[in-house]
C-alpha cells in the first residue's frame, strides 16, 4: 500500500508571507498512462474539503492563483504565495496513481 | 448549480447495518465516478471506496472491503453506500466526491452500543 506522508504537520504562517507544504510517497505516483495523480485539497475550519489542486499542478476552477502544486514521482508541494486569512485550515495531499490515499494533513493557521 | 446531498447518516449498533446515499444535481451523473470518503471526529480524511462511472469497476479501502458496498443508480442520480457489520471505529463523517472534485456537506455515522 501507498504510504503519503507531509511535513510539517503543524503551519503557523504570518498573513501575507508565503507556505510550503511538502508531501511525500512510499512509492512512484506515475501512472502506466504517463500522467502523475497527485492532488491537494483544503479543509477549511467546519467545512467539506475541497479540492485545489490536481495532476500535480492543475489549479480548479475557482482556486486562486496564490496557490501552486509541483513536484514529480514521490516529492510533491503545495505552495501559497501569500496567506490570506481564509487559508487557515487543514491541507491534505492525496494520490490516486494507486487507488487512493490520503495523507495526515497539515494544519495551516496564522502565527 | 452542482450539488451532492448526503443522507442516512444516523447512531446505529455494533454490528448492524445502515445505508448511506447521495443525491446528485445540476450535472451529468452517469458521466462521473464517485467516491465516498469520510472523516472520524477529530481526525484526517480517510478514502473509502469509488464507483465507475458506469457501475463496471469498485473499489475499496482495506479497513471496509468485505463489509461495504458502493453502488449507483443512474436513473435517478444517486449514489449508495451499503455498510454492513459496522464498528465502533466505523464512527464518522461520510462524504460523497463527484471525482474529489465536488464534494458534499456530509453525514454523521456513529456506532454505538
Amino acid at each position: 500500500d501507498v504510504v503519503m506522508t507531509q511535513s510539517p504537520l503543524s503551519l503557523p504562517v504570518t498573513l501575507g508571507q508565503p507556505a510550503s507544504i511538502s508531501c511525500r510517497s512510499s512509492q512512484s505516483l506515475v501512472y502506466s498512462d504517463g500522467n502523475t495523480y497527485l492532488n491537494w485539497f483544503q479543509q477549511r475550519p467546519g467545512q467539506s474539503p475541497r479540492r485545489l489542486i490536481y495532476k500535480v499542478s492543475n489549479r480548479d476552477s475557482g482556486v486562486p492563483d496564490r496557490f501552486s502544486g509541483s513536484g514529480s514521482g514521490t516529492d510533491f508541494t503545495l505552495k501559497i504565495s501569500r496567506v490570506e486569512a481564509e487559508d487557515v485550515g487543514v491541507y491534505y495531499c492525496m494520490q490516486g496513481t494507486h487507488l487512493f490515499t490520503f495523507g495526515p494533513g497539515t494544519k495551516v493557521d496564522i502565527k | 448549480q452542482v450539488q451532492l446531498v448526503e443522507s442516512g447518516g444516523g447512531v446505529v449498533q455494533p454490528g448492524r447495518s445502515l445505508r448511506l446515499s447521495c443525491a446528485a444535481s445540476g450535472f451529468t451523473f452517469s458521466s462521473y465516478g464517485m467516491h465516498w470518503v469520510r472523516q472520524a471526529p477529530g481526525k484526517g480524511l480517510e478514502w473509502v471506496a469509488v464507483i465507475w462511472y458506469d457501475g463496471s469497476n469498485k473499489y475499496y479501502a482495506d479497513s471496509v472491503k468485505g463489509r461495504f458496498t458502493i453502488s449507483r443508480d443512474n436513473s435517478k442520480n444517486t449514489l449508495y453506500l451499503q455498510m454492513n457489520s459496522l464498528r465502533a471505529e466505523d464512527t464518522a463523517v461520510y462524504y460523497c466526491a463527484r471525482d474529489l472534485g465536488v464534494w458534499g456537506q456530509g453525514t454523521t455515522v456513529t456506532v454505538s452500543s
